[in-house]
């Protein structure tokens, strides 16, 4: 049983695009986030819901979305993709200290 | 603010030797501490955690002890394997801050038979 899973593990589309990156966990825990890994492994927080509620919202264009149907779930949509938002992007949860990731989502806009 | 400083790598080292990789802390209050560790194409993992001054966190024979004096964590492993190749990464939550785990960048670990 995978605890944190995101979905599609490989996501390649053309600039100007829509998409969506998924993610379910199964944890039962309150906190997700989603975190953008660049080409130099440089590891970003992006968003953090609590309960479906935003807590964090770093400074991210408003291209990108997120969005918490209830607190198992938290997808990231991404609209007018660009070339610079190819990185691999993790979902994560927590309920107490520590994070348990997502095995990642490897975007990749040409 | 909160930030996370560690050793750049690539640390290359032989099999059986001796690795540390330096981590040092900022933030305002008192941070837990941890090590996570991503294999190639894979996600992070939690190695080991620290959660108050002289904690001592360990796991697969890494080893990391929180100094509040000199604000670090740094990682030991007496004798690494080749399976330890991989990028490890420090990081503080603090949980003020909406437990926002706050990464350093990273140091890349390659182990040679």
């Amino acid at each position: 049983d995978t605890a944190v899973s995101q979905t599609p593990k490989y996501l390649v589309t053309q600039m100007g695009n829509d998409k969506s990156i998924k993610c379910e966990q199964n944890l039962g825990h309150d906190t997700m986030y989603w975190y953008k890994q660049d080409s130099k492994k440089f590891l970003k927080i992006m968003f953090s819901y609590n309960n479906k509620e935003l807590i964090i919202n770093e400074t991210v264009p408003n291209r990108f979305s997120p969005k918490s149907p209830d607190k198992a779930h938290l997808n990231l949509h991404i609209n007018s993709l660009e070339l610079g938002d190819s990185a691999v992007y993790f979902c994560a949860s927590s309920q107490a200290e520590g994070l348990f990731f997502g095995s990642g989502t490897q975007l990749s806009v040409l | 603010g909160n930030s996370v400083t560690q050793m750049e790598g690539p640390v290359t080292l032989s099999e059986e030797a001796f690795l540390t990789i330096n981590c040092t802390y900022t933030a305002t209050g008192y941070p837990s501490l941890f090590w996570y560790v991503q294999y190639p194409g894979e996600g992070l993992q939690l190695l080991l955690k620290a959660t108050k001054a002289d904690d001592k966190g360990s796991n697969k024979g890494f080893e990391a002890t929180y100094r509040k004096e000199t604000t670090s964590f740094h990682l030991e492993k007496g004798s690494v394997q080749v399976s330890d190749s991989a990028v490890y990464f420090c990081a503080s939550l603090i949980k003020a801050a909406g437990n926002k785990l706050t990464f350093g960048g990273g140091t890349r670990v390659l182990v040679k038979p």
